[in-house]
């Protein structure tokens, strides 16, 4: 089945750029999603489609994707921010939508 | 607004069945395929199920396949989850989702419900 791979923790310090990755093989041939999700409540989508986002997420948050590598960027990180990233994608090979293991992003 | 409103869930026995069911408002339900997708304690997330939007097709996680069945009632803008063979590795926050298209983004969740399963 398709590996998702998520480093597990990313610190930034406030008003910095917070860079999250997602590895996977020739994952640029597949769309990436990103969801945000806080402790205790439901995850949040913040990035669809390797790049486009829904309504309502700032345009701070922004995506790309490509070879074995999808990437989430959070520019001028704020406190509030500070959650758990996870990439997610449908891998039409076993038909089975994929998670990543996330990564626990800390703003200091 | 979209509104995804969950019951059932709680403690049971492994072995035994439980039924979730996650209630539908705010857009048009049976325009939209449905998942569930769980998340075990302190653990990431594991997808489980979905259901297209005219119920014809299911499609389901290995871990759960034969086990586990996902339906729904359109006129009712319900989706369920029935659970039969419990197992403790089964024990987790139970979300269900909207899809954004088929086989995009999940797009708006429920608020969660936790299944213990445990003797």
């Amino acid at each position: 089945s398709y590996v998702l791979t998520q480093p597990p923790s990313l610190s930034v310090a406030p008003g910095q750029t917070a860079t999250f990755t997602c590895a996977g093989d020739n994952i640029g041939d597949k769309s990436v999603h990103w969801y945000q999700q806080k402790p205790g409540q439901a995850p949040v989508l913040v990035v669809y489609d390797d790049r486009d986002r829904p309504s309502g997420i700032p345009e701070r948050f922004s995506g790309s994707n490509s070879g074995n590598t999808a990437t989430l960027t959070i520019s001028r990180v704020e406190a509030g921010d500070e959650a758990d990233f996870y990439c997610q994608l449908w891998d039409s090979g076993s038909d089975q939508r994929v998670f990543g293991g996330g990564t626990k992003l800390t703003v200091l | 607004q979209v509104q995804l409103v969950q019951s059932g869930g709680g403690v049971v026995q492994p072995g035994k069945s439980l039924r979730l069911s996650c209630t539908a408002s705010g857009f048009t339900f049976n325009s939209y395929g449905m998942h569930w997708v769980r998340q075990a304690p302190g653990k990431g997330f594991e997808w489980v199920a979905i259901i297209s939007s005219d119920g014809n097709n299911q499609h389901y996680a290995e871990s759960v396949k034969g086990r586990f069945s996902i339906s729904r009632d359109n006129a009712e803008t319900t989706v369920y989850l029935q659970m039969n063979s419990l197992r403790v590795e089964d024990t987790a926050v139970y979300f269900c989702a909207k899809e954004l298209q088929w086989l995009g983004p999940l797009e708006s969740w429920g608020q969660g419900t936790l299944v213990s399963v445990s003797s």
